[in-house]
């Protein structure tokens, strides 16, 4: 068991520009979600899939953000004509399918917004 | 909509002390709640999950508790070490499978 990981750590892009990040689960958990945390403040839930099912998306996830997570595996959030504000440390965390859903998390992704 | 208020902001002690974090949520319906720490910079570390049906839970220094029914929710620290200076951020998780997380409480403890 390696834990969550999260691909880049860091990611600086320049206003406008698309990027993607990914996410891959612990093995066998079915539930992964996406959070985003900006500086003093606890993370933000984004959306989560059980499987390949994108079962809750926040309001906070704009048009200019998608989720997908083919056969259930990792998952990529992409963030489309980035904006300043979109600059934030994006979280990934994942659960089991018995039990009480506790959550682990990835390391993040820093997103900076030029 | 869950709101999550987590209190004190900061806290600095000296090492040894005892100490005890609050959280309190605005809607009862949870499934359980987790306690985690946060490094700055790094992601989070689950350090304990207590059940909606559990009062308590324990490990090592560490023991939660929960009312769900007056929607809080206290981490206790005991003997601190300067090792223990984090954020700590509690997160009650619903049945729709979302967690509504406090901005949570840094903590200092100075040697």
């Amino acid at each position: 068991d390696t834990g969550v990981s999260q691909n880049p750590r860091h990611k600086i892009t320049k206003r406008g520009q698309n990027v993607t990040f990914r996410c891959d689960p612990i093995s066998e958990h079915n539930r992964l979600y996406w959070y985003r945390q900006t500086l003093g403040q606890g993370p933000e839930f984004l959306t989560y899939f059980q499987n390949e099912a994108q079962l809750e998306k926040s309001r906070l996830l704009s048009d200019r953000f998608s989720a997908e997570r083919p056969k259930g595996s990792f998952s990529t959030l992409e963030i489309q004509r980035t904006e300043q504000g979109d600059s934030a440390m994006y979280l990934c965390a994942s659960s089991p399918r018995t039990g009480q859903y506790e959550q682990y998390f990835g390391p993040g992704t820093r997103l900076t917004v030029t | 909509k869950q709101e999550v208020t987590q209190i004190p902001a900061a806290l600095s002690v000296p090492e040894g002390e005892n100490l005890v974090l609050n959280c309190s949520f605005t809607d009862s319906a949870i499934y359980n709640l987790q306690w985690f720490r946060q490094d700055p910079g790094k992601g989070l570390t689950s350090l304990l999950l207590i059940q909606s049906s559990q009062r308590e839970q324990t490990s090592g220094r560490l023991n939660a508790s929960l009312d769900k029914s007056s929607g809080r929710s206290t981490l206790y620290i005991a003997a601190s070490q300067p090792g223990d200076s984090a954020t700590y951020l509690c997160a009650p998780y619903t049945n729709a499978g979302k967690s509504t997380f406090g901005d949570g409480t840094t903590l200092t403890v100075k040697p």
